[in-house]
């Protein structure tokens, strides 16, 4: 595709319900990052991909969160039990690495989630 | 922790005025990059900036990186109320880890007309 595509752009869901959230890469892109936005504040890393394999998945807050990437493409942001702290915009980016090189990302627009 | 930190956290200026941020950073970089965010949603990538480099530009921005301080800054000239946004500065520690960007807390621009 032309960029980085995200669905849903919003979600409303109810504490203690499953949310999955989808990022389409740029076609090509072998490494895809997730991040959380809470309002007003900076980027919080959550996960990084390089193909299919997750080598920094530090910046998961809980068990409650896990992600999967499958085919080298699309990625699936999963929250189980949704609580209303995780209320916040989730980004995801994609970038073609090269080693030693620079790594610019392009980001989706984001997926709102509201937890009632 | 947020590897950068911007400063200002919010600025507020005229058409045609110059706006500076900064940022300043920890550990060693391989690069620092600024991008640009409108009504909290995806970002757009700006500039990069590599840790051998001192300064460069590309239209109206001017980015300096100072590898001694651990500081870069963000120059826009002549501004714009398109120009309205949130900036962030963002380095890439390089080595195992290249590839992965730690973003500051950004600088929120206003540019009136």
């Amino acid at each position: 595709g032309a960029g980085v595509s995200q669905s849903p752009s919003n979600k409303v869901t109810e504490k203690g319900k499953d949310v999955e959230l989808r990022c389409d890469p740029i076609s090509g892109h072998t490494a895809l990052y997730w991040y959380r936005q809470s309002l007003g504040q900076g980027l919080e890393f959550l996960i990084y991909f390089q193909g299919n394999s997750a080598p920094d998945k530090s910046g998961l807050p809980s068990d409650r969160f896990s992600a999967e990437r499958t085919g080298g493409s699309v990625s699936t942001l999963t929250i189980q039990r949704t609580q209303q702290e995780d209320s916040a915009v989730y980004l995801c980016a994609s970038s073609l690495v090269r080693s030693r090189g620079s790594n610019i990302q392009y980001f989706g627009a984001g997926t709102r989630l509201s937890v009632l | 922790s947020q590897q950068g930190e911007e400063d200002p956290q919010a600025l507020s200026i005229q058409e045609g005025e110059n706006a500076t941020m900064n940022c300043s950073y920890k550990t060693s970089i391989n690069n620092l990059q600024w991008y640009r965010q409108n009504s909290g949603r995806g970002l757009v990538h700006l500039i990069l900036i590599r840790s051998n480099e001192r300064e460069k530009h590309s239209g109206r921005l001017r980015v300096t990186l100072d590898t001694s301080k651990k500081s870069s800054s963000l120059l826009i000239t002549a501004s714009r109320a398109a120009d309205t946004a949130s900036y962030f500065c963002a380095t890439d520690a390089g080595g195992t880890s290249y590839g992965k960007l730690t973003f500051g807390q950004g600088t929120i621009l206003t540019v009136h007309p």
